[in-house]
């Protein structure tokens, strides 16, 4: 069974403090690990999909990076309109159903 | 290009009645996803629906729940006979058919039983 840990539950800093959010997973054959953002009261916004070791992608502050057991979502220099809660979900196998981890709350403070 | 719709916004019912949640993919989008959140255990799973077909509902619970994905027309999700256990946020997610692994979100239905 996949298995998708998010650290930490929450994360406060102050604007323009650069911090990293982390996803631990356990799986079965990585087909793809995804982040997403999601505001309160909204759905879920897809931001990035991570197939194999090695890879990055960058979107504005956010960078998220992958290897064979986590992935990072860093955010650089960030802004109160960053504050949401980030999830992270993984896709393994022959498995269109990604397991999602709890999230990681954060707060930027102006 | 319109994102996943999903309406009500908002559902009260009593202990006993119907909930019916629906669901409008992103054009292009032939996959469909339910899943329910809830505060404290993040988004579950439901069941993933093509037009006409379940694909896997190994995350539906075994009774009062089902879902459908007609040729015409929203995906729906039911709920008979709820309970206060159902409230949650239910969301709708969809995928174009040639990449699934990526979901797109819509809004949610937040579902309060009274």
């Amino acid at each position: 069974e996949d298995q998708v840990t998010q650290s930490p539950e929450a994360l406060r800093l102050q604007e323009g403090e650069s911090s990293s959010l982390n996803c631990s997973y356990t799986v079965s054959g990585l087909r793809g690990l995804f982040w997403y953002r999601q505001d309160p009261g909204k759905g879920p916004e897809f931001l990035f999909t991570l197939y194999s070791a090695g890879e990055e992608k960058e979107k504005e502050r956010l960078k998220a990076t992958l290897t064979k057991k986590e992935s990072f979502l860093h955010i650089t220099a960030p802004k109160p309109e960053d504050s949401a809660t980030y999830l992270c979900a993984v896709a393994s196998g022959g498995s269109y159903i990604p397991t999602f981890g709890r999230g990681t709350s954060l707060i930027v403070h102006p | 290009n319109a994102g996943v719709m999903q309406n009500p916004r908002h559902l009260v019912r009593r202990r006993g009645q119907e909930a019916r949640l629906r669901c409008s993919p992103m054009k292009g989008h032939s996959h469909v996803y339910w899943y329910r959140q809830l505060p404290e255990e993040g988004l579950k799973f439901m069941v993933y629906l093509q037009k006409e077909n379940i694909i896997d509902e190994s995350g539906m619970p075994k009774e009062r729940f089902s879902a459908e994905f007609p040729k015409e027309g929203p995906s729906i999700l039911r709920i008979q006979q709820v309970v206060r256990g159902d409230s949650a946020a239910y969301f709708c997610a969809s995928s174009p058919p040639h990449d699934s692994y990526e979901q797109y979100f819509g809004p949610g239905t937040r579902l309060t039983v009274t």
